[in-house]
């Protein structure tokens, strides 16, 4: 079956715009994840969505981040006014239920340049 | 708080021969799992492995086995016969049950094959 799913691959923006990231994740996993991967370092939590909503944001840097996933498979990670700090690589993830045991699978994720 | 280390930033490995990626863990949650993901060049992370706090045995994935050492919080990953095709960046990653969900990674450690 088809795997996680992000849009766009790339993504080049100016300092201070907003941009949208999609993830599709594995059809039927309730749980999604998005991470931020700067360059060196492993990925760095962001938030967790079970079902529709959001149950673990703490990983969200500051208010300028806001993710969504409205009917419980799509999710979109929004960020505003884009600063140059915003460049990393943005990952998604799902698994089926959330649990500890329970395996994250990932997308190929999105490279986010903020000029 | 949640740690992952691993200390080897690199790592060269004859091809064909077996090769031990360390990964020591800090929590004191007593129900965790540790993964490993493989992150290629390509960038998409790629589950391999997983051991539960509770298991009884090291768990092995065709040419992956997880080295699990509980007392001294270690999760050391051998892959056996090394290929070509495993040369990539490798991500030891933990999870506990009492502090949500968050996925915590270490920095990575860069394998290299040698033909």
């Amino acid at each position: 079956g088809a795997g996680v799913s992000q849009t766009p691959s790339n993504k080049v923006t100016e300092k201070g715009k907003y941009v949208e990231l999609r993830c599709d994740p594995i059809s039927g996993h309730t749980a999604l994840y998005w991470y931020r991967q700067s360059l060196g370092q492993g990925p760095e939590f962001l938030i967790y969505f079970q079902g529709t909503g959001a149950a673990d944001d703490s990983g969200l840097p500051n208010d300028r981040f806001f993710a969504v996933r409205p009917e419980g498979s799509v999710s979109t990670l929004k960020i505003q006014r884009t600063e140059r700090g915003d460049s990393a690589v943005y990952l998604c993830a799902s698994s089926l239920y959330g649990g500890a045991s329970d395996t994250q699978y990932f997308g190929p994720g999105t490279r986010l340049t903020v000029l | 708080a949640q740690k992952i280390t691993q200390t080897q930033p690199g790592m060269f490995v004859q091809e064909k021969e077996a090769v031990t990626l360390d990964c020591t863990y800090d929590t004191s949650d007593p129900s965790y799992g540790l993964f490993w993901y493989k992150q290629p060049s390509s960038g998409e992370m790629i589950f391999l492995i997983y051991q539960g706090s509770y298991d009884q045995q090291n768990a092995t994935e065709g040419r992956y086995s997880l080295n699990f050492q509980k007392a001294r919080k270690s999760a050391n990953l051998v892959i056996s016969a090394s290929q070509l095709g495993d040369s990539a960046m490798y991500f030891c990653a933990m999870r506990a049950t009492n502090t949500g969900n968050q996925f915590y990674f270490g920095t990575g450690t860069s394998l290299t094959v040698i033909p």
